[in-house]
């Protein structure tokens, strides 16, 4: 069965910190993964896609790893800010299946 | 430039009563899908569309029914609602170029909170 995991489910950091957030895929038929942002009460916002043949992808502070191997995905946040707390998803798309497998996230809190 | 617009927002249903969960996207995504999202469950693929005329069982189908006429819009209905579907819907498309899920960012809905009393 192809599975995401994301532990842990919640976790808090002082402001400044760099966050860690791992995303575990069992199969390593994995042709992307994606990671999201939803804040509370809204929708999830794509923040990096990340190709099965590339092994990471950046964006401003924001930085995802990607290794099948190890069927690991890591995001990388520096410097973490108040405005950086919601909930983080990860999300593969497999080959030959039509449809992304969520974790169930990340409820992230950054204290000021 | 709208993205993925879902109506209505909240709603609240009697048991029995059916409804018609609206999605539209102007981006001519192929790929259009719908979720739900319970506490502790996190996000279940309710039905997909690869494109227009298209569609297909998710992992929690039961009690829901899609089509897509075109490919703009990717309506969900409520045949007859049960509580066990108060939950938060979420519409989402992509552009697969044909590809079935394709290989590129899904954009989302901001999400229908449905409520069956």
């Amino acid at each position: 069965k192809q599975e995401v995991t994301q532990i842990p489910a919640a976790l808090s950091v002082p402001e400044g910190e760099n966050l860690v957030l791992n995303c575990s895929f069992t199969d390593s038929a994995i042709y992307n993964l994606q990671w999201f942002r939803q804040d509370p009460g809204k929708g999830l916002t794509s923040l990096l896609l990340i190709q099965s043949s590339q092994r990471e992808q950046t964006s401003g502070r924001l930085n995802a790893s990607l290794d099948k191997s190890s069927g690991r995905s890591t995001l990388y946040i520096a410097a973490s800010q108040p405005g950086d707390s919601a909930t983080y998803l990860c999300a593969a798309a497999y080959y030959g299946n039509n449809r992304l497998a969520f974790g169930k996230g990340n409820q992230v809190v950054v204290i000021p | 430039n709208a993205g993925v617009t879902q109506t209505p927002k909240f709603q609240v249903l009697k048991t029995g009563q059916s409804m018609t969960l609206q999605c539209a996207q102007d981006m001519n995504h192929e790929y259009m899908s719908w979720y739900r999202q319970d506490p502790g469950m996190g996000l279940r693929l309710i039905h997909y569309s690869v494109g227009a005329g298209i569609t297909d069982q998710g992992e929690v189908p039961n009690g829901y029914n899609v089509s897509r006429s075109t490919t703009e819009d990717f309506p969900l209905r409520l045949l007859s609602a049960a509580p066990s579907q108060t939950s938060v819907y979420f519409c989402a498309s992509s552009y697969s170029g044909g590809l079935g899920l394709g290989n590129t960012e899904a954009f989302f809905g901001q999400g229908t909170r449905l409520t069956v009393v």
